[in-house]
């Protein structure tokens, strides 16, 4: 089955500065990689997606790189601000109804 | 409603016992999901729901473990004789269509099951 693996677990970073997570996948027939922001006592919402017709997609200060050929894509937040703090998680479809997540990057973003 | 909904919100309950966690999903969503979420850990996949039948069931643990959903809308997940590994979050998540990335999944706040 499809085996997600999400690094690093845990980033730390000064606010204003940028953050990366990456995220690797097995299954080459995976064709949509979403990334949801779970904040504390909340369930997790869908932040930006990609498909795997797009290398890059942007919205405002958050953007999703994917490389099918690697088998990886990354979620890049630039000029970070306290709010962005939460955890994060990143998902990949499997077949056309499932979504297999990651064990999710706890993000601190310090003031 | 405007969200998903789940209820309780919470729940303690002594191991050996059942419990029933509610999912009301966004109406006219015909896909509903399951998802468990252990302490520090991702979301596992427990069962997924298309209007009321449930053509992928592989992700529940073990025969205490259920699922329905009834007009196509409410979903109820009961867990049989509960176990200490059963407490965790369990989250419901609901989208209007299939396949996945033509519809935003939408995840309630989940139900906190703690067993002692």
């Amino acid at each position: 089955g499809e085996n997600v693996e999400q690094h690093p677990s845990t980033l730390s970073v000064q606010e204003g500065d940028s953050a990366v997570i990456k995220c690797t996948y097995s299954d080459s027939a995976s064709n949509y990689f979403p990334w949801y922001k779970q904040e504390l006592g909340k369930g997790p919402q869908l932040i930006i997606d990609i498909r795997s017709n797009v290398g890059e997609k942007k919205d405002q200060r958050i953007a999703v790189t994917l490389n099918k050929t690697a088998k990886h894509f990354s979620l890049h937040i630039t000029e970070t601000q306290p709010e962005d703090s939460a955890v994060y998680f990143c998902a990949v479809s499997r077949g056309a109804q499932k979504l297999v997540f990651g064990q999710g990057t706890r993000l601190t973003i310090n003031p | 409603g405007a969200g998903v909904s789940q209820s309780p919100s919470n729940k303690v309950t002594e191991k050996g016992k059942d419990v029933e966690l509610r999912c009301d999903p966004i109406s006219g969503h015909t896909a509903l999901y399951w998802y468990r979420q252990s302490l520090g850990q991702g979301l596992e996949f427990l069962i997924y729901f298309q209007g009321n039948s449930a053509p992928d069931k592989s992700g529940l643990p073990s025969d205490r473990f259920s699922a329905e959903r009834t007009g196509g809308s409410v979903s109820t997940l009961t867990i049989q004789r509960t176990q200490q590994e059963d407490s965790a979050v369990y989250l419901c998540a609901s989208s209007l269509a299939i396949p996945l990335g033509t519809g935003e999944l939408f995840f309630g706040e989940g139900s906190r099951l703690t067993v002692l």
